[in-house]
């Protein structure tokens, strides 16, 4: 089955730096890879998602890239702030391949020191 | 936040005792999933369903047992709760495996 390895599982970085999050997968059929933010305390929710048919997508101040010869995914956030701190949450799946659910990363806890 | 509800939110329960958690949708999505959510060890996906009455399960199933009779409820019962079991348990769904999660609230279990 599908396996998801992200790094790095902490990351400290100066607010206004560039953070990035990389993950790796291990099923090439996979088709899906979205990120999840959870704040404190809070539920994870989507923040952008790429499909194999893009290589990368931008919202603001986030994007993705994928790269599906080498099998992996990552995150860049741009000019970070301090409400950018959570923790991060990759995962794969693959669309119209029967139930399988997605599979996530075990997260990377972001810190944007002031 | 899409329609998800779980109940209870907290709940303190002891050791070999049944615990019932509820999750119930608005949204007429297909799948739910149940993970459990520890530190180190992010999201692990205990059961989940793609359908009334069709379930199966995830990487973390001994223990808990699932039961799905109505399109919007999916409950999670741990039979006999252990120490072990202390989490916070979310529910989530989705239109298909290929789509975005919606994520409930979260239910924080403590077993003493």
């Amino acid at each position: 089955g599908e396996n998801v390895e992200q790094h790095p599982s902490t990351l400290s970085v100066q607010e206004g730096d560039s953070a990035v999050i990389k993950c790796t997968y291990s099923d090439s059929a996979s088709n899906y890879f979205p990120w999840y933010k959870q704040e404190l305390g809070k539920r994870p929710q989507l923040i952008i998602d790429i499909r194999s048919n893009v290589g990368e997508k931008k919202d603001q101040r986030i994007a993705v890239t994928l790269n599906k010869t080498a099998k992996h995914f990552s995150l860049h956030i741009t000019e970070t702030q301090p409400e950018d701190s959570a923790v991060y949450f990759c995962a794969a799946s693959k669309k119209g391949s029967g139930n399988t659910p997605l599979v996530f990363g075990k997260g990377t806890r972001l810190s944007v020191i002031a | 936040d899409a329609g998800i509800t779980q109940s209870p939110r907290h709940k303190v329960t002891e050791t070999g005792t049944p615990v019932t958690l509820r999750c119930h949708q608005t949204e007429n999505h297909r799948y739910m999933y149940w993970y459990r959510q520890d530190p180190g060890h992010g999201l692990r996906l205990i059961h989940y369903s793609y359908g009334v009455k069709d379930t199966d399960k995830g990487e973390v199933s001994d223990g808990y047992s699932v039961s799905r009779s109505k399109t919007e409820d999916f409950l999670l019962t741990l039979e006999s709760a252990t120490s072990s079991q202390t989490s916070v348990y979310f529910c989530a769904i989705s239109v298909d495996p290929g789509y975005e999660q919606y994520f409930g609230p979260g239910t924080r279990l403590t077993v003493t």
